[in-house]
């Protein structure tokens, strides 16, 4: 199983949006709306944002948002704040029982 | 609060064994799905496997399947991976993850522990 294909960085300024793509396969994106995101700092373990393709766990800010087209996934954060900056990771699951992540998306606030 | 500690990591050599643990707290761990994920040093995320809450079913990535094992024990709240045939592509920190608690879906992982090391090298 490939690891999906994430962008290896996005950046922005406080207040703009930045979209982070995900691309995968009919094997996993594009099969199912297993989708989620993961926000993880550095040296701190991840954290989940996104699942379903488009919720939220409590707590999560609003500006975060997800969706899907096909197959490939997309996360945006609206209104980018300095506390966004960190390393993102989509993640899906698949046709053979497993989960595949995508490589990281090192999100900066410039 | 939640918390998922994980212990047993350490060097070994190219070849050898290590058994991983995790223990569990602050909810109601019978209930649900557990699952192993690991970040190479400077790497992104790489799922390993997954084990039900009644532990019926297992799952494993394909770079493990054959020499790793997950087990769990409900009685004293602890998650187990047993690593055999070790490589060092398999050094990696290994994180241990509950299920998300309002999704059936395993693929969820809302609590993370902080990670046990894991270096193969000789």
């Amino acid at each position: 199983q490939s690891a999906l294909t994430q962008p290896p960085s996005v950046s922005g300024s406080p207040g703009q949006s930045v979209t982070i793509s995900c691309t995968g396969t009919s094997n996993d994106i594009g099969g199912y709306n297993s989708v989620s995101w993961y926000q993880q700092p550095p040296g701190t373990a991840p954290k989940l944002m996104i699942y379903d393709v488009s919720d939220r766990p409590s707590g999560v800010p609003d500006r975060f948002s997800g969706s899907k087209s096909g197959n490939t996934a997309s996360l945006t954060i609206s209104g980018l704040q300095a506390e966004d900056e960190a390393n993102y990771y989509c993640c899906s699951y698949t046709r053979t029982n497993t989960l595949v992540f995508g490589g990281g998306t090192k999100v900066t606030v410039l | 609060e939640v918390q998922l500690l994980e212990s047993g990591g350490g060097l070994v050599q190219p070849g050898g064994s290590l058994r991983l643990s995790c223990a569990a707290s602050g909810f109601t761990f019978r209930s649900h799905a557990m699952s192993w994920v690991r970040q190479a040093p400077g790497k992104g995320l790489e799922w390993v496997s997954v084990i039900s809450a009644n532990a019926d079913t297992r799952y494993y990535a394909d770079s493990v399947r054959g020499r790793f094992t997950i087990s769990r024990d409900n009685s004293k709240d602890t998650l187990d991976l047993q690593m055999h045939s070790l490589r060092a592509e398999d050094t990696a920190l290994y994180y241990c993850a509950k299920r998300l608690s309002y999704s059936s879906n395993w693929s969820y992982l809302d609590y993370w522990g902080q990670g046990a090391l894991v270096t193969v090298s000789s």
